[in-house]
């Protein structure tokens, strides 16, 4: 069955800064996606960025860059110039390739310091 | 840009009532799901819609719970008989063929 790790339940870093947030998975699937997403206090989550298994090239969407490593299983969350509205809940999350449902971690809560 | 909708947003139910959870999705959409997350716990998973049937459910997905597409515009989340655990908020979400939209969520709170 698939899993998906993040060992990070709480973070803190300071406006303008870079952090980095961690996630591990298990599949023995070959052709998957995976996504985070970020739920503000508002509640409703927001797709922030998403890599495809098959592509090599980490992803970007312009603060927010993967770091994906598929031999390792590992899909980092890099946020750069951090700034207060990016204080949210962050999950990552899986799907397989056959599959419509995603399997989301348990969550890191981002606290941007001002 | 368009959004998925969900009321209400909070919901107060006494146990062993029926509660129907109700959700419009973006429009242009074809694949409906409903997710929960029961408080400090992760997303879960609960089932998938297509082409008006259910494409996959989880395990917590049991007889109590039905989805239902009644008109071309809102998706529904049925739960027959509420018990204390069914307490947590619950995320529509659709897609078209690229990623998930997610609503804001209703609050249900069994009492």
């Amino acid at each position: 069955a698939q899993t998906v790790t993040q060992s990070q339940p709480e973070m803190s870093v300071q406006e303008a800064e870079t952090v980095t947030l961690s996630c591990t998975y298990d599949t023995s699937e070959n052709n998957y996606y995976l996504f985070w997403y970020k739920q503000p206090p508002s509640r409703q989550m927001i797709l922030v960025i998403r890599q495809e298994a098959y592509k090599q090239q980490n992803a970007t969407e312009n603060r927010f860059s993967v770091n994906f490593q598929k031999a390792a299983k590992s899909f980092s969350l890099k946020i750069s110039d951090s700034q207060l509205g990016d204080t949210a809940m962050y999950f990552c999350a899986f799907k397989g390739g056959a599959t419509n449902k995603l399997i989301f971690g348990t969550g890191t809560l981002l606290a941007v310091q001002p | 840009e368009p959004e998925v909708t969900q009321t209400p947003s909070h919901q107060v139910t006494q146990m062993g009532q029926e509660v129907i959870l109700r959700c419009v999705p973006i429009s242009n959409h074809l694949y409906f799901y409903w997710y929960r997350q029961i408080l400090g716990q992760k997303v879960e998973f609960l089932v998938s819609f297509y082409n008006n049937e259910i494409s996959e459910k989880s395990e917590i997905f049991d007889d109590q719970f039905s989805v239902e597409r009644p008109d071309g515009s809102n998706f529904t989340l049925k739960i027959r008989s509420t018990k204390l655990e069914d307490s947590a908020m619950y995320f529509c979400a659709s897609r078209e063929t690229g990623p998930l939209h997610f609503g804001d969520g209703t609050r249900l709170s069994i009492l």
